[in-house]
């Protein structure tokens, strides 16, 4: 158990729809990032935020939007869904504090939309 | 941007052998991790390497740090059922930036 904590672990919905994707990160942890995983294929990275402030951004769709709280759980929003958009979506952690420090992963969210 | 490269794309091996992969990039890295992917769920690491030429174990998997900081190998011994997965690498290219992946090695080990 990575300590990462994603919701829900299934999601179905249609096209043109809005979700939203929750992760809690591991205890400590001050950074979060958001990757996309379609099938078959390698880690995409959307998005980072460090204790609330986003820190970077990667390959993020503009139809996507992403927040961290103070609590530092994490949401990704996808809005007008398409179906290019299933995938699984997930959520990492890192202590942040140290530049290089390794990612945790959840067990991500399966996004299929039909 | 950064591009990172596995080899092999995948493998089918008997339990019992050992298996060897790498990851090489054009880049310069500061870091490389290792992940196995299980179906169905997240990556888990397995290995983090800090400093060129640094060779670090975690059980049968052992991992090393390229001298050219261009690549890094990552070594299972005695391979077990439970190995089957994708196995991938990630780097970082400078303190602070994100980690690239590499798209990933899939292991398959036959009884």
């Amino acid at each position: 158990d990575s300590g990462v904590t994603q919701t829900p672990k299934h999601l179905i919905t249609a096209t043109g729809q809005r979700v939203t994707l929750r992760c809690s990160p591991r205890s400590g942890d001050l950074s979060v990032y958001w990757y996309q995983q379609s099938l078959d294929q390698g880690l995409q990275f959307l998005i980072q935020y460090y204790n609330g402030e986003e820190r970077a951004k990667g390959n993020i769709l503009e139809r996507f939007s992403a927040q961290q709280f103070p609590d530092l759980h994490s949401e990704l929003n996808l809005s007008s869904l398409e179906l290019g958009d299933s995938a699984l979506y997930f959520c990492a952690s890192s202590v942040g504090a140290q530049p290089n420090s390794p990612l945790h992963f959840g067990n991500g969210t399966r996004l299929t939309v039909t | 941007g950064q591009q990172l490269n596995q080899s092999p794309q995948s493998m089918f091996i008997q339990e019992g052998e050992d298996v060897s992969m790498n990851c090489t990039s054009s880049s310069i890295f500061n870091t490389w991790l290792w992940y196995k992917q299980d179906p169905g769920e997240g990556p888990v690491l397995l290995i983090a390497l800090y400093k060129a030429g640094e060779l670090t174990s975690n059980g049968r998997l052992t991992a090393q740090f390229g001298i050219t900081r261009k690549d890094s190998f990552l070594n299972i011994s005695a391979s077990i059922p439970s190995d089957v997965g994708i196995y991938f690498c990630a780097g970082q290219e400078n303190y602070g930036q994100n980690f690239v992946f590499g798209p990933g090695t899939r292991l398959s080990v036959l009884p």
